[in-house]
């Protein structure tokens, strides 16, 4: 079975410092893994998506995460935070490596960012 | 080009009645997914279709059921309503019926109240 692990419910930085949102997963399955952000009112939006190219994936807004099988871990930093940052964040894994439109979700994690 | 749209985004029904809820894709998508999202249990899948056809289904009872129609537009219905399907309803689109292929867009949700 697949599943996400996202080990903070709420992370909270100050402005200008890095951000570290921290994910496992389990898969049985070459896993097709994404990060979606939810700002309030407003739907999710996909930040980026691991399909095994590259472990290193660079997404949108300056967002990054890296792939490591050997921790089963699929964490996103961001360099620098910036006050639009402040969002609810979650990983993602789609079923079967990706061979179906099916995501299964974390509970998420929300990001508060301090003037 | 136009984004999901979704109708209605509120509603307010009371127990025992049913409900039918709409989304429109990005033009040119043929799969749309249904997720259910509450503060207790998070995001849930609750079906996808793509070309009229469901290909998957989550977990919920028979009370939830969908349908596609030939230009893609889905609808999704709850019957005899119970004080927990009080939640915000997303539904995605994508162009391809593989998460590893193609990005999947959401859409703002409609926010169902049941009483």
């Amino acid at each position: 079975a697949q599943s996400v692990t996202q080990l903070d419910s709420h992370v909270s930085v100050s402005e200008g410092t890095p951000v570290l949102l921290r994910c496992n997963y389990s898969s049985s399955y070459s896993p097709s893994l994404f990060w979606y952000v939810q700002h309030p009112n407003k739907g999710l939006q996909l930040l980026l998506k691991y399909t095994s190219a590259a472990t290193l994936v660079k997404g949108i807004n300056g967002f990054e995460a890296e792939f490591k099988k050997s921790e089963t871990s699929f964490h996103l930093t961001k360099p620098s935070a910036h006050m639009s940052d402040a969002a609810e964040y979650f990983c993602v894994v789609s079923p079967y490596g990706g061979a179906t439109n099916k995501l299964i979700f974390g509970t998420g994690t929300l990001l508060a960012v301090q003037p | 080009k136009a984004g999901v749209t979704q109708t209605p985004r509120y509603l307010i029904k009371t127990r025992g009645q049913q409900v039918t809820l709409s989304c429109s894709p990005i033009s040119g998508h043929r799969s749309v997914s249904w997720y259910q999202q509450t503060p207790g249990q998070g995001l849930q899948f609750l079906f996808e279709y793509f070309s009229e056809t469901q290909r998957n289904k989550g977990n919920f009872p028979g009370r939830f059921s969908g349908r596609q129609f030939s230009n893609s537009r889905s609808e999704m219905n709850v019957s005899t309503l119970e004080l927990g399907d009080s939640a915000l309803y997303l539904c995605a689109s994508s162009l391809a019926r593989q998460a590893i292929q193609e990005t999947q867009y959401f859409g703002p949700g409609t926010r169902l109240l049941v009483l």
